[in-house]
C-alpha cells in the first residue's frame, strides 16, 4: 500500500544542491507530505513537511507541484553529514502513524 | 535542542526473558510512540500512547508487548517473553500534538539482541 515512490539511491557532490524527488500521485487533499531522514541506524529525523505550498526551513526546502502529485526535497548545500536514507511520507490529516518505505539512500561525496 | 532519550542503547537478552526499554520523551510532549526496525528492513510503527492509554497499535504489537508511562516522565516498552525475531532497533518518539503541523522527535534507539 505504498503511497510514495522514490528512487532507491542517488549520489551528490559535497557543496552542491541535492534534489530528491518523490511521487505521490494518489495523494488526497487531506494528506501532507513529510520528509524524514535516517543516518546510519540512528532514529529518524524530521526534516520538513507541507500541504500544498512550498516550504523552507533551516535544513531544506520542499517544493510541491501544483497538482500535488509529486514533490522535491532540496538540500541546498549538501555536506558529508547529509549522507542518509531520506523518506518521503504521505500522512493523512487524521492519522499519525508514519509509514516508512525504503526511501532514497543519498550518498554525498567529497 | 530538546531530545528524546532512550536507555539502554544496547540490550542483549536470552530468549524467553522479559525486557523493558525505556524512553524519556520531550517534557511538553503529549503523544508517545514506539517504532522498530529489524536490521536491513523498514521502520515499522508499533504503538501510540496518549492520555495514559494506547490510542493505536499495529498487528506487530501483540499480547507480548505492553507500554506504560509509570511516573509522568518515562515511557516504557515491555516485551514479556522475547523471541529471536524481536531482535531489532526500537525507537521511541514523541510529539507535542497529534496532527499534521508537528514533526515527531525520535530517540536514538535501543538495539535489542535476543540470543
Amino acid at each position: 500500500d505504498a503511497k510514495t515512490t522514490q528512487p532507491p539511491s542517488m549520489d551528490c557532490a559535497e557543496g552542491r544542491a541535492a534534489n530528491l524527488p518523490c511521487n505521490h500521485s494518489t495523494i488526497s487533499g487531506n494528506e501532507y507530505v513529510y520528509w524524514y531522514r535516517q543516518i546510519h541506524s540512528q532514529g529518524p529525523q524530521y526534516i520538513i513537511h507541507g500541504l500544498k505550498n512550498n516550504e523552507t526551513n533551516e535544513m531544506a526546502s520542499l517544493i510541491i507541484t501544483e497538482d500535488r502529485k509529486s514533490s522535491t526535497l532540496i538540500l541546498p548545500h549538501a555536506t558529508l553529514r547529509d549522507t542518509a536514507v531520506y523518506y518521503c511520507i504521505v500522512l493523512h490529516i487524521n492519522d499519525y502513524k508514519l509509514s516508512f518505505g525504503a526511501g532514497t539512500t543519498v550518498t554525498v561525496r567529497a | 535542542e530538546p531530545e528524546v532519550t532512550q536507555t539502554p542503547s544496547h540490550q542483549v537478552t536470552q530468549m524467553g526473558q522479559e525486557v523493558i526499554l525505556r524512553c524519556v520523551p520531550i517534557s511538553n510532549h503529549l503523544y508517545f510512540y514506539w517504532y522498530r526496525q529489524i536490521l536491513g528492513q523498514k521502520v515499522e510503527f508499533l504503538v501510540s500512547f496518549y492520555n495514559n492509554e494506547i490510542s493505536e497499535k499495529s498487528e506487530i504489537f501483540d499480547d507480548q508487548f505492553s507500554v506504560e508511562r509509570p511516573d509522568g516522565s518515562n515511557f516504557t516498552l515491555k516485551i514479556r517473553s522475547t523471541k529471536l525475531e524481536d531482535s531489532a532497533m526500537y525507537f521511541c518518539a514523541s510529539s507535542e500534538e497529534r496532527g499534521q503541523d508537528y514533526g515527531y522527535t525520535f530517540g536514538s534507539g535501543t538495539r535489542l539482541t535476543v540470543v
